[in-house]
């Protein structure tokens, strides 16, 4: 079985700091992970992918994410927050071959101004 | 490219009616997906397809809910009869096989 954690409920963080959400997986043989948004009354937009090769992924919008195999781990990160980046944030995770992803249960960030 | 197309945007249901989703994945993309989002939780997957098969359907309440992708394309998703928990949004999405999956915005359901 596979499965996603993102332990916090919330992540507030000041426009121009940088900002990490964390997410951490379980899975029986290689994971493919993903980071989607959701903006309120819109569905989820994807942000970025792993599923081989370089640890650091960059995708849309300036954020990136860093596999970590031995931490299980696939944390969200961008240098510089903006306001605009508030929303929800979810995790999800495939066991590659399998092409069914899990979600995490989201994140919510906020960026104040 | 077009994206995911669904519809209706909304729909308000009293218990123990009947209701149905549609959905028009992006042209080319073999996978399909339904998934349940309940307020508050991350998406649930319901049913995935492969072209017109059935990949995955395990956590479908098969006595209620029904899917159908007639043609490997556009997809129906059926409650009958419809609960109050049902009372979500359901989201379809498509990929190209295990690429990322790509979201339509989602069919809100209200059962009263």
């Amino acid at each position: 079985a596979q499965s996603v954690a993102q332990p916090e409920d919330q992540v507030n963080v000041a426009e121009g700091n940088p900002l990490t959400v964390k997410c951490t997986y379980s899975v029986s043989g290689n994971p493919y992970l993903f980071w989607y948004v959701q903006y309120p009354n819109r569905g989820l937009q994807f942000l970025l992918k792993y599923i081989t090769g370089d640890n650091l992924v960059k995708g849309s919008y300036g954020f990136e994410a860093e596999f970590n195999k031995s931490q299980t781990s696939f944390h969200l990160k961008k240098p510089s927050a903006l306001v605009s980046d508030s929303a929800l944030y979810f995790c999800a995770v495939s066991l590659g071959g399998s092409y069914i992803p899990t979600f995490g249960r989201g994140t919510s960030l906020i960026v104040h101004p | 490219e077009a994206g995911v197309a669904q519809s209706p945007r909304y729909k308000i249901i009293e218990k123990r009616q009947s209701v149905a989703f549609w959905c028009n994945p992006i042209s080319g993309h073999a996978t399909l997906y339904w998934y349940q989002q309940i307020l508050g939780q991350g998406p649930k997957l319901l049913i995935q397809f492969q072209n017109n098969g059935v990949v995955d359907d395990s956590q479908l309440p098969k006595d209620r809910f029904s899917a159908e992708r007639l043609k490997g394309v556009d997809s129906t998703l059926k409650i009958q009869p419809a609960k109050l928990e049902d009372s979500a949004v359901y989201l379809c999405a498509s990929s190209r096989g295990q690429g990322a999956a790509f979201f339509g915005q989602g069919t809100r359901l209200t059962v009263v």
